[in-house]
Formats: C-alpha cells, structure tokens, sequence
C-alpha cells in the first residue's frame, strides 16, 4: 500500500542555518505530494504542493521537488527563522481523496 | 472565511464514559474527514463523507466509535465507551471536490482527549 517515511526528528537549528527534512513515498500510480506544518497550539496547515514529476512546490521560504526517479520530496529552505519552528508533516494522496501522512519532524529553531 | 471549528479543545474523562465532538467545516466543503493523531504521529484517517455520506469508514472502529453528519453540513464523532487507548488528538478536516484529489485540507485546531 501507499506509506509515507519522513525523517525522525527533532531537528535543532541555528537561526539562519539551511534546513533539509527528507521524505520519500511508496505509492501506486502518479501521487500528489504535500507538506502540511503544524505550529504549536494549531492545526496543519498546507505549506506547499506538487502534483507531477519534477514540479517544484514552494512557499514562505520553503521548496520541495518531486522526483518521481528517487521517490522523493524533500523539504528545504536556506535561511530558517525560529519563527519556523513547527512540526512538519509530509503527505501524499494517489488517485482518491485519501491522504497518506508521515509521522512528522519536529524543527526547533535557536536565536 | 472562517475555518475548520471545533469542540471542544480539550476532554478530560474517566475510562468506560462516552465523549462527542463536534466539526463545522469551511462554508460549501462537501468532503469533510476525521482523523486520529496519537503523540509522534501523523493524522490517521478514521472516516471520510462526501456530502452526508460516509464514504470510507473502513480504518473507523465501529464498535465503540460512530460518527453522522447531518444535512451534509456539521458533523459529530462519538465514543462510547472510551478505553485509555482512545486518548488522542481528533482532527476535523474539510475541503472541496472541485479541486480534485490533489486538493488542500484544510484542518481545525483538533480535540484533545485525554481518558484516565
């Protein structure tokens, strides 16, 4: 079946630092592929998306490529802010409105 | 636009009780979600409605677990009765089909239930 593998957190940073959290898929078909955020006391929240091979997803800083050869959709972005400081969840839904997640990376971020 | 609401935030109760949450999804939602989020988790899908009807309840465990949502609208999930394994996060979730399957979900802020 379809799964989700995100790499364990948390993950500590200096204010400033470049910011790298994996993912990679297993999926049927062609999968749509998200990031969702949580900051503390809300709920997730859409960070950014991509629906087909070699699309970038980007937003508020954050990019993310799906590549379809390494079955991957890696998180980064080059100047992290503690303001990023939240737990961020890959996902992915293939072909139905059910949505697979990963179990989440915690990012803490210093001044 | 209002978002996802829900309530309550927070629940505290003893085992073997019964507990209800309540959804109210963004204006004009059809597709509205529960799921279950345990610590160091992400959300696991417990029932999926399209409109009023449950259109994937296979992950719901219906023994103790039942959810309706009443006009296509609001939406209740209940527990009865609650073991301590229950305690969990429980999201709401809406979003529109006529953005297709790779459409947002746009989620509330979850209720926290904690059975002792």
């Amino acid at each position: 079946g379809n799964s989700v593998t995100q790499m364990e957190g948390p993950v500590t940073l200096s204010e400033e630092a470049f910011l790298t959290i994996n993912c990679t898929y297993t999926a049927t078909g062609y999968p749509s592929l998200f990031w969702y955020v949580q900051y503390p006391g809300e709920g997730l929240q859409l960070l950014l998306k991509a629906t087909k091979a070699d699309d970038k997803g980007s937003n508020k800083g954050f990019e993310a490529t799906y590549r379809k050869e390494t079955t991957s959709f890696h998180l980064e972005k080059g100047s992290v802010q503690v303001s990023d400081s939240a737990v961020y969840f890959c996902a992915l839904t293939s072909g139905t409105y059910k949505y697979i997640f990963g179990t989440g990376t915690r990012l803490k971020v210093l001044a | 636009e209002a978002g996802v609401v829900q309530s309550p935030r927070y629940k505290i109760i003893e085992k073997k009780q019964p507990v209800a949450f309540w959804c109210n999804p963004i204006s004009g939602h059809n597709t509205l979600y529960w799921y279950l989020q345990n610590l160091g988790q992400g959300p696991e899908l417990l029932i999926r409605y399209e409109n009023e009807e449950a259109v994937d309840d296979s992950q719901l465990p219906k023994d103790r677990f039942s959810a309706e949502r009443l006009k296509g609208v609001d939406s209740t999930l209940k527990i009865q009765p609650a073991e301590l394994g229950d305690s969990a996060v429980y999201l709401c979730a809406s979003s529109t089909r006529d953005r297709g399957y790779s459409g947002e979900l746009f989620f509330g802020e979850g209720s926290r239930l904690t059975v002792l």
